[in-house]
C-alpha cells in the first residue's frame, strides 16, 4: 500500500525567514504533486514533478524531486504572511488503467509578522 | 475558462437518509475524481471515471457510488448516511496527459445529523 508522508505537519515560522517541508512516498511514483488550501477552501495546484531531479519555482517556493529517495521538498524562500496555509503533497501511481492521487496529510504553515 | 463547479455547496443531512452530489468539470476535460475530506482522514481517494467508465475506485463500502454522463458532469451518491460520512466532498477534473494535472472544485460540505 502506498504512503505519503510529510513532514513537520505543523510549522510556525517568522516573515523573511527560509524553511522547507519534506514529503516521502513508499513506492515508485509516476508524478509528483504539490497542492495549497486555505482554511475552508479548495485545493490550488500549485506544481507537478515528473522526473528525477524536476525543480520548478514560482515566486517564493520552489519544489524539487528527487526520485531515487522518493523524496519531494517544497522550499519557502522569505516568508510572507500571504503563504499561510496548508500544504498537501500526493503521488499518482498510474494503475491498470486511470490514475488516483495519495495525500500527504498536510503540513500547516503559519507566517508570523 | 471555468473551473470546475460542484452543487450544492452545503448539505445537511440526517443519518440513514441519501444525499446525491453533482460536479462539472473544466471544458474539455474528460477524467473526473472524486475525494473525501475529512480531519480524521485527510484527504482519501472516492473514484475515478472518464467517458462513462468508472476506472478506479478507493476503499470504500458500496454505500459511496458515482456515475459519469456523456458530457462529462459527474454525480456521486451515498446512501444510508452515517455520522462519519460528514466531509468536504471534492472533485478533480482532468485532461490527461503527461502531467495529468487535477484541477480541484471548492467541494460540497456535508453535514449528517
Amino acid at each position: 500500500e502506498l504512503k505519503v508522508e510529510q513532514n513537520p505537519l505543523f510549522l510556525s515560522m517568522q516573515e523573511g525567514k527560509n524553511y522547507t517541508i519534506y514529503c516521502n512516498y513508499s513506492t515508485t511514483s509516476d508524478r509528483l504533486y504539490w497542492y495549497r488550501q486555505d482554511p475552508g477552501k479548495s485545493l490550488e495546484s500549485l506544481f507537478v514533478l515528473l522526473s528525477n531531479g524536476a525543480v520548478k519555482q514560482e515566486g517564493r517556493l520552489m519544489a524539487s524531486l528527487d526520485t531515487k529517495a522518493r523524496l519531494s521538498t517544497l522550499h519557502i524562500t522569505a516568508a510572507v504572511h500571504d503563504l499561510s496555509a496548508t500544504y498537501f503533497c500526493a503521488v499518482d501511481i498510474k494503475e491498470t488503467s486511470g490514475s488516483r492521487l495519495t495525500f500527504g496529510e498536510g503540513t500547516q504553515l503559519t507566517v508570523n509578522p | 475558462k471555468a473551473g470546475v463547479t460542484q452543487t450544492p455547496r452545503y448539505l445537511i443531512k440526517t443519518r440513514g437518509q441519501q444525499v446525491t452530489l453533482s460536479c462539472s468539470p473544466i471544458s474539455g476535460h474528460r477524467s473526473v475524481s472524486w475525494y473525501q475530506q475529512t480531519p480524521g482522514q485527510g484527504l482519501q481517494f472516492l473514484f475515478e471515471y472518464f467517458s462513462e467508465t468508472q476506472r478506479n475506485k478507493g476503499n470504500f463500502p458500496g454505500r459511496f457510488s458515482g456515475r459519469q454522463f456523456s458530457n462529462s458532469r459527474s454525480e456521486m451518491n451515498v446512501s444510508t448516511l452515517e455520522l462519519g460520512d460528514s466531509a468536504l466532498y471534492l472533485c478533480a477534473s482532468s485532461f490527461g496527459g503527461l502531467y495529468n494535472e487535477q484541477f480541484f472544485g471548492p467541494g460540497t460540505r456535508l453535514t449528517v445529523l
